[in-house]
């Protein structure tokens, strides 16, 4: 089946700096989300990006579907932006999602 | 609109139990799939269900069942319960819109608020 990477596994940021995620798939894909998991383990929908670029305030998104990866682009990083960042994707069998490892985020004051 | 809504949020049973969960999916949407989360293993699918039929499953064993009824709402099963199946169990649901050959799918997932299982 598709694989999905995350990289970086860890990243400890100082409130106000930017960051960068980064999601590698290895196969053609259908469909792709990028999410937030928060403590209580509820994941809110960040991005539905399965190709291009979207915006929603200090976060953005591309996908290159091509190239097979994606990116989310956390600015100005506040401490609630911390937890869990994970990628998913749904390659050819529709219906079925992998998703990556997660990226955790950590914003210190 | 009411989001996807699971029950119960938490549950505790003991090896050899079964448990059964439930999620109600977002109105009008007929995909539900079901993930398991454990620290070990991330997040992996279990199943997905699209109008009353089992379109996908995942790698898990035969103890792991689940149904959708004809409003979407879906049930899941685990049988004979093992140490190992302690986990969050997140439910998701999707419109799922098949679009022309060349546009494909919009299949973008909502999820709910889980059911934490412990197993003792």
């Amino acid at each position: 089946g598709i694989q999905v990477e995350q990289s970086p596994p860890d990243l400890i940021l100082q409130e106000g700096a930017n960051s960068t995620l980064r999601c590698n798939f290895s196969d053609s894909v259908n469909n792709l989300q990028w999410f937030h998991q928060n403590p209580w383990g509820q994941l809110i929908n960040l991005f539905y990006i399965p190709s291009g670029t979207k915006q929603n305030g200090r976060l953005s998104a591309t996908t290159v579907a091509t190239e097979r990866y994606s990116l989310l682009y956390i600015s100005s990083s506040q401490t609630t932006d911390s937890g869990v960042y994970f990628c998913a994707v749904e390659g050819t069998n529709a219906g079925k999602s992998t998703f990556g490892d997660g990226t955790t985020l950590t914003v210190k004051p | 609109k009411a989001g996807v809504t699971q029950t119960p949020r938490y549950l505790i049973k003991t090896r050899g139990q079964q448990v059964t969960l439930s999620c109600s999916p977002i109105s009008g949407h007929r995909s539900v799939s079901w993930y398991q989360q454990t620290p070990g293993q991330g997040l992996q699918f279990l199943f997905e269900y699209f109008s009353e039929t089992q379109r996908n499953k995942g790698n898990f064993p035969g103890r792991f069942s689940g149904r959708q009824f004809s409003n979407s709402r879906s049930e899941m099963n685990v049988s004979t319960l093992e140490l190992g199946d302690s986990a969050l169990y997140l439910c998701a649901s999707s419109l799922f819109v098949r679009g022309a050959f060349w546009a494909g799918t919009y299949n973008e997932q909502f999820f709910g608020p889980g059911t934490r299982l412990t197993v003792l």
